[in-house]
C-alpha cells in the first residue's frame, strides 16, 4: 500500500516569498490533515479536511495560510507571504475515517522542511 | 484544557537496556483516545499505539509495552531490551470530541531517544 505522499521534500525561500506544498494521502482516506512541527515540538493541527469539505481550520492564520484540497483527494497548502516564524516542517496525514469518528489512527508523510530566510 | 505533557525531552540509554518514556495529560473529557506515535530521522510519524479512555488494559507488543493509568492520567511507554533501530523521536497524543461533536487532537513536544550501541 502507497503511503501519504508530499512534495517537495525541502524548501529555502526569503520571507514575504509564496510557497506551496502538495500532498497526496492514501487512496480511500476521507480525511486529510496539514500539520505544523517547529523544531523540538509536537505537530501542531492547521487544518482538517473531510473529502473536500473543512472540518478544522481554528489554528490556520487565514491572513497567510490557505489550504484546498480539490475533489477530496490531493491537497495544497499555501503560505503567502511567509515569514520567518513560518521556518518548520509541514506534515500531512490522511486517515481513513476521521471528522467525528476519534480513534483513528492517522498515517503521515515524510513532511516538507521549510525555511524561511 | 487538554494538555499532553512529555516532561522527558531527551533520553539516552545504552543498547539492550529498559527505557521508559513518561506522558501525562489533562482533559475534563470522559471520552477520550491516547496513541504513542515514533518519528525516526525520515520524518513520518508512525502509529504505535492507541487506548481508549474505558480502556485501562496494559498492553504488550514484543519489546514494546504500554501503561495506562487513570488515577495518574498517564500513559507511559516502556521499551525492553532496546535497539539502536529504536532511537527516534515519540510523541504522545491525546485526542477528544470537541464542541461541535469533532475530534480534537494535541500532540506532546515528544522524547528524543538515543539508543547507544
Amino acid at each position: 500500500e502507497a503511503g501519504v505522499a508530499q512534495s517537495p521534500r525541502y524548501k529555502i525561500i526569503e520571507k514575504r516569498q509564496s510557497v506551496a506544498f502538495w500532498c497526496n494521502p492514501i487512496s480511500g482516506h476521507a480525511t486529510l490533515y496539514w500539520y505544523q512541527q517547529i523544531l523540538g515540538q509536537g505537530p501542531k493541527l492547521l487544518i482538517q479536511f473531510q473529502n473536500n469539505g473543512v472540518v478544522d481550520d481554528s489554528q490556520l492564520p487565514k491572513d497567510r495560510f490557505s489550504a484546498e484540497r480539490l475533489k477530496g483527494v490531493d491537497s495544497t497548502l499555501k503560505i503567502q507571504p511567509a515569514k520567518l516564524e513560518d521556518s518548520a516542517v509541514y506534515l500531512c496525514a490522511s486517515s481513513l475515517e476521521g471528522g467525528g469518528l476519534p480513534g483513528e489512527k492517522l498515517f503521515f508523510g515524510s513532511g516538507t522542511q521549510l525555511s524561511v530566510l | 484544557a487538554q494538555k499532553v505533557t512529555q516532561a522527558q525531552t531527551e533520553i539516552s540509554v545504552v543498547e539492550k537496556e529498559d527505557v521508559t518514556l513518561d506522558c501525562v495529560y489533562e482533559t475534563r473529557d470522559t471520552t477520550y483516545y491516547l496513541f504513542w506515535y515514533k518519528q525516526p530521522p525520515s520524518g513520518e510519524l508512525v502509529f504505535l499505539i492507541r487506548r481508549n479512555s474505558f480502556d485501562e488494559q496494559n498492553e504488550i507488543s514484543g519489546r514494546y509495552s504500554w501503561n495506562f493509568q487513570k488515577s495518574t492520567s498517564s500513559f507511559n511507554f516502556t521499551i525492553t531490551a532496546s535497539q539502536v533501530v529504536d532511537s527516534a523521536v515519540y510523541f504522545c497524543a491525546l485526542e477528544w470530541y470537541g464542541t461541535n461533536r469533532d475530534d480534537k487532537i494535541i500532540f506532546g513536544k515528544g522524547t528524543r531517544l538515543h539508543i547507544l550501541p
